[in-house]
């Protein structure tokens, strides 16, 4: 069975750093693209971005190009959502999702950023 | 242009057909694929390709294209239907994606 598990939700500050995870299992996690999409509340889907854990060959969206990072460590079949600095403007869910199309979706994970 | 416009809001009366439409450049070169999101879930795939239903959804859903709008079609609308439905395609020589605004689906 296919799975992708997201890390639980966040709570940060503005300003401060962040990492979250998308667990794959149940398939070759080398062999598809692994995406991120934001939902702000009450809003709708976005594609931020996404990554080739075979050879970490990464696409981002203009939209958030420098704002963020994808990776990915194939050896434990997980890839990763970074910002270096958060603003109040990141609080959204955060999903991982198989791709193409996007077959298979992760939970998501709620990060919340105050000031 | 690489977006893809939906309707806000859609309703259709119990048991009736409905259409849902995604306009876009990229749907002449790349077919949509449509995500069914409810309240508090993630999205679910419904329809990719030309007109491919992922096993475990209901064939009630379908898809089509013609020139630069997408369609999905839901026939015999329940109950379970009510939610919020996105278009997306490839763009950008395959190298992106993009999503469609979001179609609310009501139903009466």
């Amino acid at each position: 069975e296919v799975q992708l598990v997201q890390s639980e939700a966040e709570v940060k500050k503005v300003g401060e750093s962040l990492k979250i995870a998308c667990k794959g299992s149940g398939y070759s996690f080398t062999s598809y693209w692994i995406g991120w999409v934001r939902q702000m509340p009450g809003k709708g889907l976005e594609w931020m971005g996404f990554i080739f854990p075979s050879d970490s060959d990464t696409r981002y969206s203009p939209s958030f190009q420098g704002h963020v990072t994808i990776s990915a460590d194939k050896s434990i079949n997980t890839a990763y959502l970074h910002w270096s600095s958060l603003k109040a403007s990141d609080t959204a869910i955060y999903y991982c999702a198989r791709n193409d199309p996007f077959d298979y979706w992760g939970r998501g994970t709620l990060v919340t950023v105050s000031s | 242009s690489s977006e893809l416009t939906q309707d806000p809001a859609v309703s259709v009366a119990l048991g009736q057909t409905v259409r849902i439409t995604c306009q876009g450049d990229s749907l002449r070169d790349y077919y949509a694929s449509w995500y069914q999101q409810k309240p508090g879930q993630a999205p679910v795939l419904v329809i990719s390709g030309k007109n491919n239903r992922p096993s475990g959804i209901s064939d009630r859903f379908s898809g089509s294209t013609s020139g630069n709008t997408a369609s999905l079609t839901i026939t015999g609308a329940q109950a379970e239907d009510e939610a919020d439905y996105y278009c997306d395609s490839r763009v950008n020589s395959d190298k992106h994606v993009v999503f469609g605004g979001g179609t609310k689906l009501t139903v009466l």
